[in-house]
């Protein structure tokens, strides 16, 4: 089974913070994404990878940058954190023509 | 028009009722379409998928496409409290440079017992 990790299930952060959400998978993907889950807007494209070192800006790409400089690793940032980006931080791999989430990070910005 | 589309529920059943929940989508060159459960807290979880050419029955869950009408269905048969959950619909739309996967805002079913 594909397995994806996030470095953190719950966290807090204060207004101004830089923020690092951190995504790890075992199954030699190439592709990768993060998405934020908020209600009523269900889940959203932040920024995707195809491949070590590419990016892509999804659908709400801005106040957020990613890297990705290892193929398993995808790692979005928080440049400077704001309240409206309180929500659910869902990390995928690219499973088939599915997407295999991870356990997603709550991330409350204060 | 959002491209696609789930009524939020909540969607209420008896144990042992058959859930049906449906999506619309809009773009007609969609060729493949997902079906997530997602357990309050929880991250989605993929329970079934199909593609354009038919539908798709894996145990209690089948899967319908209506191409014509530009819908998919999911229906439980013998509900179960512990399918209590939200149902996300996606599919894979062909209308971008690469593979987009644009998910429905989910559905909310909660099993009675």
């Amino acid at each position: 089974d594909v397995k994806v990790t996030q470095s953190s299930r719950y966290l807090v952060k204060r207004t101004g913070e830089k923020v690092f959400l951190e995504c790890v998978q075992d199954m030699d993907h190439e592709n990768m994404f993060w998405y934020r889950q908020d209600p009523g807007l269900g889940l959203r494209l932040i920024y995707f990878s195809y491949d070590v070192k590419m990016k892509e800006k999804g659908d709400i790409p801005e106040g957020y940058s990613v890297s990705r400089e290892k193929k398993e690793r995808f790692s979005l940032i928080l440049e400077s954190a704001s309240t409206n980006q309180t929500s659910m931080y869902l990390c995928a791999s690219r499973a088939g023509g599915h997407r295999q989430f991870g356990p997603g990070t709550r991330l409350t910005v204060l | 028009q959002k491209e696609v589309e789930q009524n939020s529920g909540p969607l209420s059943v008896p144990e042992g009722a058959i859930a049906s929940l449906n999506c619309t989508y809009s773009d007609r060159g969609s060729q493949s379409f997902f079906w997530y459960r997602q357990y309050s807290g929880k991250s989605p979880e993929l329970i079934m998928f199909i593609y354009s050419n038919g539908d798709k029955e894996d145990g209690r869950f089948t899967a319908q496409l209506n191409k014509a009408s530009q819908y998919v269905s999911l229906l439980i048969r013998d509900s179960q409290p512990s399918d209590s959950a939200t149902y996300l619909c996606a599919v894979n739309a062909l209308k971008t440079s690469y593979d987009k996967v644009i998910f429905g805002p989910g559905t909310s079913l909660s099993v009675i017992p």
